[in-house]
């Protein structure tokens, strides 16, 4: 079974400073990979997926995201937050083929402080 | 509406009582999707809809959950005899696509309180 690994909870940076949020997941083959951001009062927004072909993936918001296959890992970056950047981020993985339902992470609480 | 519609987005109830959401998708998307979100958590898969029928209900946690699509549209999440462990906020999510490729959009969610 799939599943996804976000190891910090709760990151704190300072507006301005860049930012990196860790995902790691576990599939057996080449995975279906998303970030979704959920902001206050919001749905869930996706950011940015990757599905094949180039591993540096741009998003939207100045995000962007590194498949790195050999650590099962899809890290989320940005070089300079915004405070309207302070959000909840999902790392999300499906399988590749056929039908797949999408498995989120449990997120990570980004508080952005002046 | 543009975007996925959630009602109610409150709703308390009390224990055994039963209790229906509604998910009122983007027009033409034909996959539908219900999640449940627990305080500090990430969104937790219950069932998808491609069309009229359940593809995928293995993420509904046992037969008090029930979900329905009838019309290929709007789809009801029913629970019945709730307990207080059911209380999270259900998150509905359409997607053009199917098959888990495409952008899933989101409702805002209903927050369910069982007391």
């Amino acid at each position: 079974a799939q599943s996804v690994t976000q190891p910090d909870i709760h990151i704190t940076v300072s507006e301005g400073a860049s930012l990196e949020l860790r995902c790691n997941y576990s599939y057996g083959a080449t995975p279906y990979l998303f970030w979704y951001v959920q902001s206050p009062g919001q749905g869930l927004q996706l950011l940015l997926k990757y599905f094949s072909g180039d591993t540096l993936v741009q998003g939207i918001k100045g995000f962007e995201a590194e498949f790195k296959r050999s650590q099962s890992s899809f890290n989320l970056r940005k070089p300079s937050v915004h405070w309207s950047d302070a959000a909840e981020y999902f790392c999300a993985v499906a399988g590749s083929g056929g039908y797949q339902k999408v498995t989120f992470g449990t997120g990570t609480k980004l508080q952005v402080i002046p | 509406g543009a975007g996925v519609s959630q009602t109610p987005s409150n709703k308390v109830t009390e224990k055994g009582k039963y209790v229906e959401l509604r998910c009122d998708p983007i027009s033409g998307h034909t996959a539908l999707y219900w999640y449940r979100q627990s305080l500090g958590q990430g969104p937790e898969f219950l069932i998808y809809f491609q069309g009229t029928g359940a593809a995928d209900d293995s993420g509904l946690p046992n037969d008090r959950f029930f979900a329905v699509r009838p019309e290929g549209s709007v789809s009801t999440l029913k629970i019945q005899r709730t307990e207080r462990g059911d209380s999270a906020v259900y998150l509905c999510a359409s997607s053009r696509i199917a098959g888990g490729t495409g952008e899933l959009f989101f409702g805002e969610g209903s927050r369910l309180t069982v007391l």
